[in-house]
C-alpha cells in the first residue's frame, strides 16, 4: 500500500457544485496533513494545512479523520477557476520531516 | 520577494550530456528540495538538504548529484542524461526540522528533454 493515495480522478463538475476529495494514508503515527495546490503547467502551493478539528478557508473546508487515516477538501460552490490538480501531503512524526506528496487529483470545473 | 527561484526553466539535451540546474531562495530557508513530477507519478523526491552543508538522497537519487553551496543555493547536476531523465523538476525550500509544519515553497519548475 502507497504511503499516501488518492484517487486521480478528474472530477468533472459544473460551476457552483460542491465537489469533495480524500487522501488516505498509512502511517498511522503521520503528524501534519496539507493540501497543496497545482495548476496545469505550474508549481504546486499550500492551498491549506489541515487540522485536527478541521478547518476552513472561504470556501475550503479540510478535515482530519485519524480513525480511518485520511483527510478530505470539500470545495463549495465550485468556480472555474478551481479546476486545477489537488495534492495531498503528510508528514510523519518522529522520522523524516519531510511530507510524501500523493500523486494528485484533478479537479475540472465546468461551465 | 521572489521566493523560490530556478532556471533554466526549460532545456534539450542530448543522452549523455551534461547540465547543471540551479536553484536559490530568498527566505532564510534551511532546509531545500529537488523533485520530479512525471505523468501519473507525482512529486518524487531526489535529493534534498536539511541544512547548509549537509544533502542526502530521497527516493529516485540515481543519475543525479547535488550541492548546497550554501543557505540560499541548491543546485542538481545531470552528469549523463538518459531519456528517463525527460521531466519536470521542481526545487523547493521550507524552514526545515524548526518549524512543525514545514510547509515547502516550489520553485516555478524546469522542464528538461532528453533525446
Amino acid at each position: 500500500r502507497k504511503e499516501v493515495e488518492q484517487d486521480p480522478g478528474p472530477f468533472n463538475v459544473p460551476e457552483g457544485a460542491t465537489v469533495a476529495f480524500n487522501c488516505t494514508y498509512s502511517n498511522s503515527a503521520s503528524q501534519s496533513f496539507f493540501w497543496y495546490r497545482q495548476d496545469c503547467r505550474k508549481e504546486p502551493k499550500l492551498l491549506m494545512s489541515v487540522y485536527s478539528s478541521g478547518n476552513e478557508d472561504g470556501r475550503f473546508t479540510a478535515q482530519l479523520n485519524r480513525a480511518s487515516q485520511y483527510i478530505s477538501l470539500l470545495i463549495r460552490d465550485s468556480k472555474l477557476s478551481d479546476s486545477a490538480t489537488y495534492l495531498c501531503a503528510v508528514r510523519t512524526s518522529g522520522g523524516s520531516y519531510i511530507p510524501t506528496f500523493g500523486r494528485g487529483t484533478s479537479l475540472i470545473v465546468h461551465p | 520577494n521572489a521566493g523560490v527561484t530556478q532556471t533554466p526553466k526549460f532545456q534539450v539535451l542530448k543522452t549523455g550530456q551534461s547540465m547543471t540546474l540551479q536553484c536559490a531562495q530568498d527566505m532564510n530557508h534551511n532546509s531545500m528540495y529537488w523533485y520530479r513530477q512525471d505523468p501519473g507519478m507525482g512529486l518524487r523526491l531526489i535529493y534534498y538538504s536539511a541544512s547548509e552543508g549537509t544533502t542526502d538522497k530521497g527516493e529516485v537519487p540515481n543519475g543525479y548529484n547535488v550541492s548546497r553551496l550554501n543557505k540560499r543555493e541548491f543546485s542538481l547536476r545531470l552528469e549523463s542524461a538518459a531519456p528517463s531523465q525527460t521531466s519536470v523538476y521542481f526545487c523547493a525550500s521550507s524552514e526545515g526540522r524548526v518549524s512543525g509544519a514545514n510547509v515547502l515553497t516550489f520553485g516555478a519548475g524546469s522542464r528538461l528533454t532528453v533525446l
